[in-house]
C-alpha cells in the first residue's frame, strides 16, 4: 500500500523558515516525480513544486520561486521542501504527491498533508 | 498559465441522480485533464486522467469525455459517497493548474 506521510509544520513568523518531510513507503520511490501541492484554508488546490526520480528536473510555481526549494533522499524514501521567506499568503496544508499516471504529471497518490500557518 | 474554469460552484442532487460537472480551459489543453474527487478534511483523490481514462478502483459511475477546452465529469446514480467537491486539472502547460472546484452536495 502506498503511503505517503508529510509532518514539520507549525506556526511561524512572516519572514520566517519551515521544513517539510514527506515519508514514503510501499513503492519505489526512487522511480517516482514528486509534488508539493498546497490548500490554503477554505480554497481550492495549488501545485507548488515538482522533482523527477533523479532531481534533474524540478519546477516551482512563480509565486514560490526563489524562495522554495525542493529535494529528494531516494535512498531515505523522503522528500523535502524547504520553505524560506514565508509570507502570509503561504498558509495552507502542504500535500504530498505521488507523479502516477500521465507520465507523471497526474497526482496518483497523496499524503494526508500538514499545515502551514504563517502568522506572526 | 492555462485558466480553469468550473461550473457550476455548487450542484445539489439527491442520491440516484445523475451529476454532470464542466471544465473549461483558456486554451486548450488537449486530452490532459484530469480530475479529483476531495471530501472534507480529506486529501484529493484521483478519479480519471486524460480525459477520460479512471484511475485504479474508480467505480465505473464516475466517467470523463472532452477534448480541447471543454471537459465533462459525469457520475451516473450518485451514492452518499459521492458527495464533495471536484478538481479537474490541466498538464498540458507549465504550471500545471486546478480549477476552482465544484461541490457537489445532498439536496
Amino acid at each position: 500500500e502506498v503511503q505517503l506521510v508529510e509532518s514539520g509544520g507549525g506556526l511561524v513568523q512572516p519572514g520566517g523558515s519551515l521544513r517539510l518531510s514527506c515519508a514514503a513507503s510501499g513503492f519505489p520511490f526512487s522511480s517516482y516525480i514528486m509534488n508539493w501541492v498546497r490548500q490554503a484554508p477554505g480554497k481550492g488546490l495549488q501545485w507548488v513544486s515538482y522533482i523527477n526520480s533523479g532531481s534533474t528536473t524540478i519546477h516551482y510555481a512563480d509565486s514560490v520561486k526563489g524562495r522554495f526549494t525542493i529535494s529528494r533522499d531516494n535512498a531515505k524514501n523522503s522528500l523535502y521542501l524547504q520553505m524560506n521567506s514565508l509570507r502570509d499568503e503561504d498558509t495552507a496544508v502542504y500535500y504530498c504527491a505521488r507523479g502516477g499516471y500521465c507520465g507523471g504529471d497526474c497526482y496518483s497518490d497523496w499524503g494526508q498533508g500538514t499545515l502551514v500557518t504563517v502568522s506572526s | 498559465e492555462i485558466v480553469l474554469t468550473q461550473s457550476p460552484a455548487t450542484l445539489s442532487l439527491s442520491p440516484g441522480e445523475r451529476a454532470t460537472l464542466s471544465c473549461r480551459a483558456s486554451r486548450s489543453v488537449s486530452s490532459y485533464l484530469a480530475w479529483y474527487q476531495q471530501k472534507p478534511g480529506q486529501a484529493p483523490r484521483l478519479l480519471i486522467y486524460d480525459a477520460s481514462n479512471r484511475a485504479t478502483g474508480i467505480p465505473a459511475r464516475f466517467s470523463g469525455s472532452g477534448s480541447g477546452t471543454d471537459f465533462t465529469l459525469t457520475i451516473s446514480g450518485l451514492e452518499p459517497e459521492d458527495f464533495a467537491v471536484y478538481y479537474c486539472q490541466q498538464r498540458s502547460s507549465w504550471p500545471p493548474t486546478f480549477g476552482q472546484g465544484t461541490k457537489l452536495e445532498i439536496k
